[in-house]
C-alpha cells in the first residue's frame, strides 16, 4: 500500500490565483482530513469527510473548499490564494472510529503564496 | 482558541539525557493520541491512551494519561539523535454529541550528540 499520497510537493501562487492540492488513500479509510500546519503551530482542521459524498468544515475552512466523490480521493481547492493561506497542508485518513483512530498522515504540500 | 496546551514548546538536550513533553486539556478527554513529526517530514502516529491512569511504553518511551483524563506525557530516556523532531499530542473531546481531535502545537526537540 502507498498509504495517503498528496500532489504537488511544493507550489508557488500568486496572490488571486486557484489551485486543487490532490489526496489519495489506499487504505479503504472512511474517514479523510485536511490540516494546515502554520510554523510553531499545531495542526489545524480545514475540512473532513466520514464518507464518499459527505464532506464538513473543519476548523479553519474560510478560503477552502473540498469534493469526496470516490472513497479515495479528497481533493482540496483554493479559489483565490491569499498570503495567509502560506502553510503546509497534510490530508490524513483514518478507518472506521474516525478520530478515535490512528491518523494517517501524507507527505505534505508546501504552499506559498505570494 | 487553543485547548490542548503542550509545553515546553522547544527542548534541547544532550544526547543520553531524558526528556518529558507535557499535554494539558481544560476539558475531559476521550483518548489522547501522539505523534511525532521529523523535521521537513509528516506526522506519524506513535500511540493512543484511552484509560484514566493509562500508562503505555515503547523501548524508551513512555506515555502517561492523567487520572482525570485532563493531562497526558510522553517522557524519552537517555536521549538519541534520532529522537529528534517534534512531538505532538492530540486529544479527543466529546462536545454534543460530536468529537473533535485538538492538537497541541507541539514541542520541538533537538539533541546534541
Amino acid at each position: 500500500n502507498a498509504g495517503v499520497t498528496q500532489t504537488p510537493k511544493f507550489r508557488i501562487l500568486k496572490i488571486g490565483q486557484s489551485m486543487t492540492l490532490q489526496c489519495t488513500q489506499d487504505m479503504n479509510h472512511n474517514y479523510m482530513y485536511w490540516y494546515r500546519q502554520d510554523p510553531g503551530m499545531g495542526l489545524k482542521l480545514i475540512y473532513y469527510s466520514v464518507g464518499a459524498g459527505i464532506t464538513d468544515k473543519g476548523e479553519v475552512p474560510n478560503g477552502y473548499n473540498v469534493s469526496r466523490s470516490t472513497t479515495e480521493d479528497f481533493p482540496l481547492r483554493l479559489e483565490l490564494a491569499a498570503p495567509s493561506q502560506t502553510s503546509v497542508y497534510f490530508c490524513a485518513s483514518s478507518p472506521p472510529g474516525g478520530r478515535r483512530e490512528t491518523q494517517y498522515f501524507g507527505p505534505g504540500t508546501r504552499l506559498l503564496v505570494l | 482558541g487553543q485547548q490542548v496546551m503542550q509545553i515546553p514548546q522547544y527542548q534541547h538536550v544532550q544526547e543520553g539525557e531524558d526528556f518529558t513533553t507535557y499535554c494539558n486539556s481544560s476539558t475531559t478527554l476521550s483518548n489522547i493520541q501522539w505523534y511525532k513529526q521529523r523535521p521537513g517530514g509528516h506526522p506519524v502516529f506513535l500511540i493512543q491512551l484511552v484509560k484514566s491512569g493509562e500508562v503505555k511504553k515503547q523501548k524508551r518511551l513512555t506515555f502517561q494519561f492523567g487520572e482525570a483524563k485532563k493531562n497526558s506525557s510522553l517522557h524519552i530516556t537517555a536521549t538519541q539523535t534520532t529522537d529528534v523532531g517534534t512531538y505532538f499530542c492530540a486529544g479527543l473531546r466529546t462536545q454534543g454529541g460530536s468529537e473533535k481531535l485538538v492538537f497541541g502545537k507541539g514541542t520541538k526537540l533537538t539533541v546534541n550528540p
